[in-house]
C-alpha cells in the first residue's frame, strides 16, 4: 500500500513569509508525528496527534510553528514569519498508534531553504 | 549530557566486517528504536525492542533495560549497509540519539 507522503519535497522561501507543509498518513493509522532535522544535525521531536485527542505541542520551538490535523488524514505545519534558522528537513512519520510501541512510518521529508 | 548517547559517531569498515554501534539513554522508555538513514535522506524503521533480541537478516538488535542500553549489530557487513543508523527513545515525543555514520568499503 502507499507509504507517508509529503508535499510539497521541497520548498525555497524569502524571510518573513508564511509556509504550509502537508502530509498524508498512511490510511488507518492513527498517530501522526511532525519531526524536523536541521543540517548535520538529529531529529527533533515537534508535535504529535493521536485519533481526535488534543495534540501533543511540546516540541514546536516558537508560537511560529502550528499544526493541524483533520481526524485521522491529512496534516498541515504552517510556519510563520519565517526565519533563516527554519531552514531544514520537516519529516512527518504515522503510525497505528501512538505511544513509543508501535513502529513508525516516515515519509520522504520537506527541505525547507529560507533565504 | 544529551538523553540520548551513540557512539560511535563514525564508524568505516571493510565489507564483511561486523558492526556494533551502541546506545545508552537516559529517560524511561516503553521501547527504543533503530532507524537507518539513507544517504538521500529516507528514513526506515529497523527495529522496535522493549526487551531481549530480534534479528532480521543480517541485522541484530539487542536491548538492556535495566542497563539503558542497546546495541545494534551487523553481520557481514555490505557497502549497501552504508547509511547513517540512529537509536530513538521515548513515547510520544522520541528523543534521538545523533547518529551513526556508517561507511562500509567495498
Amino acid at each position: 500500500g502507499a507509504g507517508v507522503s509529503q508535499s510539497p519535497s521541497n520548498k525555497v522561501t524569502e524571510k518573513g513569509k508564511d509556509v504550509e507543509l502537508r502530509c498524508d498518513p498512511i490510511s488507518g493509522h492513527t498517530a501522526l508525528y511532525w519531526y524536523r532535522q536541521r543540517l548535520g544535525q538529529g531529529l527533533e521531536f515537534l508535535i504529535y496527534f493521536q485519533g481526535n485527542s488534543a495534540p501533543d505541542k511540546s516540541g514546536l520551538p516558537s508560537d511560529r510553528f502550528s499544526a493541524e490535523r483533520t481526524g485521522e488524514s491529512v496534516s498541515t505545519l504552517t510556519i510563520q514569519r519565517t526565519q533563516q534558522e527554519d531552514s531544514a528537513v520537516y519529516l512527518c512519520a504515522s503510525s497505528y498508534r501512538s505511544g513509543g510501541s508501535y513502529e513508525q512510518y516516515f515519509g520522504p521529508g520537506t527541505r525547507l531553504t529560507v533565504t | 549530557k544529551n538523553e540520548v548517547e551513540q557512539s560511535p559517531q563514525n564508524l568505516t569498515a571493510q565489507e564483511g566486517e561486523f558492526i556494533t554501534i551502541n546506545c545508552s539513554y537516559s529517560v524511561g522508555i516503553s521501547a527504543l528504536h533503530w532507524l537507518q538513514q539513507h544517504p538521500g535522506g529516507g528514513i526506515v524503521s529497523l527495529f522496535m525492542l522493549s526487551s531481549g533480541k530480534k534479528k532480521h537478516g543480517r541485522l541484530i538488535a539487542t536491548i538492556n533495560i535495566q542497563e539503558k542500553h542497546s546495541s545494534l549489530h551487523i553481520t557481514a557487513s555490505h557497502p549497501r549497509d552504508s547509511a547513517v543508523y540512529i537509536c530513538a527513545v521515548g513515547n510520544n515525543d522520541m528523543r534521538f540519539g545523533a547518529g551513526t555514520r556508517l561507511t562500509v568499503k567495498p
